[in-house]
């Protein structure tokens, strides 16, 4: 168990509909990123936040958006959902900026979301 | 520039083999070379990685070997065994955000008893 858990394990929704994944990292953790795994695509990198503030974007649709909360958790929101974002999404989280430079990320089980 | 490569697609090896794949990056701004492990159902987890400072690293049954000239690292599994078998991926960062990663389209592995 890697400490950072995400909900729902799985998810089925409609097209054209929105969905909100949460994360919630491992204690102490400042840094979330989620990626997305597909068959295709394979496992891409989607967007990070560090400490409440978006850090890094990669490649990241214009419906999808993330947020991190004071608590830390977060949150990522997929809107007008499509067929192809059918994909198994994954939160990891990282301390940050550790003693040794930036320390490890950790992932969690992911959220599998099929899109009918 | 961003890709890593990584191959072969898919690995048969019997117990107590050794497996080998491998992985070949285009940033040379890269300075973090991790390889994570994925079993059905769960999220990858994190094998070993390495700093471009040295050629190779060793944990356990798992050996990271790089070739910062070439581009290229790998990694071996020795005395391979069936609980070795999973999905395992390469992935390449910067040290200075080692949770943003572009990962390799991943091997799957299976060890036949």
């Amino acid at each position: 168990d890697s400490g950072v858990t995400q909900t729902p394990k799985h998810l089925i929704t409609a097209t054209g509909q929105r969905v909100t994944l949460r994360c919630s990292p491992r204690s102490g953790d400042l840094s979330v990123y989620w990626y997305q795994q597909s068959l295709d695509q394979g496992l891409q990198f989607l967007i990070q936040y560090y400490n409440g503030e978006e850090r890094a974007k990669g490649n990241i649709l214009e419906r999808f958006s993330a947020q991190q909360f004071p608590d830390l958790h977060s949150e990522l929101n997929l809107s007008s959902l499509e067929l192809g974002d059918s994909a198994l999404y994954f939160c990891a989280s990282s301390e940050g900026e550790g003693m040794g430079g930036w320390t490890e990320a950790f992932f969690g089980q992911g959220t599998r979301l099929t899109v009918v | 520039q961003q890709q890593v490569k990584q191959s072969p697609q898919s690995l048969i090896v019997q117990k107590g083999g050794i497996s080998i794949i491998n992985c070949a990056y285009e940033n040379t701004a890269f300075d973090y070379f991790p390889w994570y492990q994925q079993f059905p159902g769960k999220g990858p987890a994190l094998l070993i990685a390495i700093r471009p400072d040295v050629s190779e690293k060793k944990e356990g049954r798992f050996t990271i070997s790089f070739n910062k000239s070439a581009k290229q690292f790998s990694l071996h599994i020795m005395d391979s065994q069936p609980g070795d078998s999973a999905t395992y991926f390469c992935a390449a960062s910067k040290l200075s955000n080692t949770g943003k990663l572009i990962f390799g389209q991943g091997t799957t592995l299976q060890v036949k008893p």
